[in-house]
């Protein structure tokens, strides 16, 4: 049973900072990895999807980073943001054929002005 | 465009009684899925719709728990006889497939909070 696991569970940073957030998960078959963000009282929203065959993927300051043999992958923001504070949830899709994802307990972020 | 959205957003109910959430998908979206979010587990996969293929039901928790997707869009999921152990925030996604891609991400509306006395 694929299991994933995101450490630290809570992350305080001053405004400003680079900061890395971890995912790892127990089987290495995976389809794809996706890095989510959720706002208190409010649904997930899509950050990054990487696919098996991929190394990584960026958009403006964050960088998501996939090491599928060692079931490893990291989410990089930059120079951060008070209004970055939230839960980060990372999420694997087992195969092409299953479209259920399983879920990480996610890290709380809070970037201190 | 509009997202998925859910209603109720709230719900508190009494030990027995039986639910119904809503989900309404974005437009379009041939793919719908449940989750479940309990305080201080990670998110739990119920149950997945495709098309007009039969629904993927294995993260059911109980068969007090099933839903329906009607003429391939709205979803309701139904709790029967409520125990206070499904009190959770039930989230609701949709997807399409996006061959250019070879993927599909999945959009999740705001939840509905369920709350069993």
């Amino acid at each position: 049973k694929q299991e994933v696991t995101q450490i630290p569970a809570a992350l305080s940073v001053p405004e400003g900072e680079n900061l890395v957030l971890n995912c790892s998960f127990t089987d290495s078959a995976i389809y794809n990895l996706q890095w989510f963000r959720q706002d208190p009282g409010k649904g997930l929203t899509s950050l990054l999807l990487i696919q098996s065959s991929q190394r990584e993927q960026t958009s403006g300051r964050l960088n998501a980073s996939l090491d599928k043999s060692s079931g490893r992958s990291t989410l990089y923001i930059a120079a951060s943001q008070p209004g970055d504070s939230a839960t980060y949830l990372c999420a694997v899709r087992p195969g092409a054929g299953s479209y259920q994802l399983t879920f990480g307990k996610g890290t709380k972020l809070s970037v201190i002005p | 465009g509009a997202g998925v959205s859910q209603s109720p957003s709230n719900k508190v109910t009494e030990k027995g009684k039986d639910v119904e959430l809503r989900c309404d998908p974005i437009s379009g979206h041939t793919a719908l899925y449940w989750y479940r979010q309990s305080l201080g587990q990670g998110l739990e996969f119920l149950i997945y719709f495709q098309g007009n293929s039969a629904p993927d039901k294995s993260g059911l928790p109980s068969d007090r728990f099933s839903a329906e997707r009607t003429g391939g869009s709205v979803s309701t999921l139904t709790i029967q006889r409520t125990q206070q152990e499904d009190s959770a925030v039930y989230l609701c996604a949709s997807s399409l497939y996006q061959r250019e891609i070879g993927t599909d991400t999945q959009y999740f509306g705001p939840g509905t909070r369920l709350t069993v006395l």
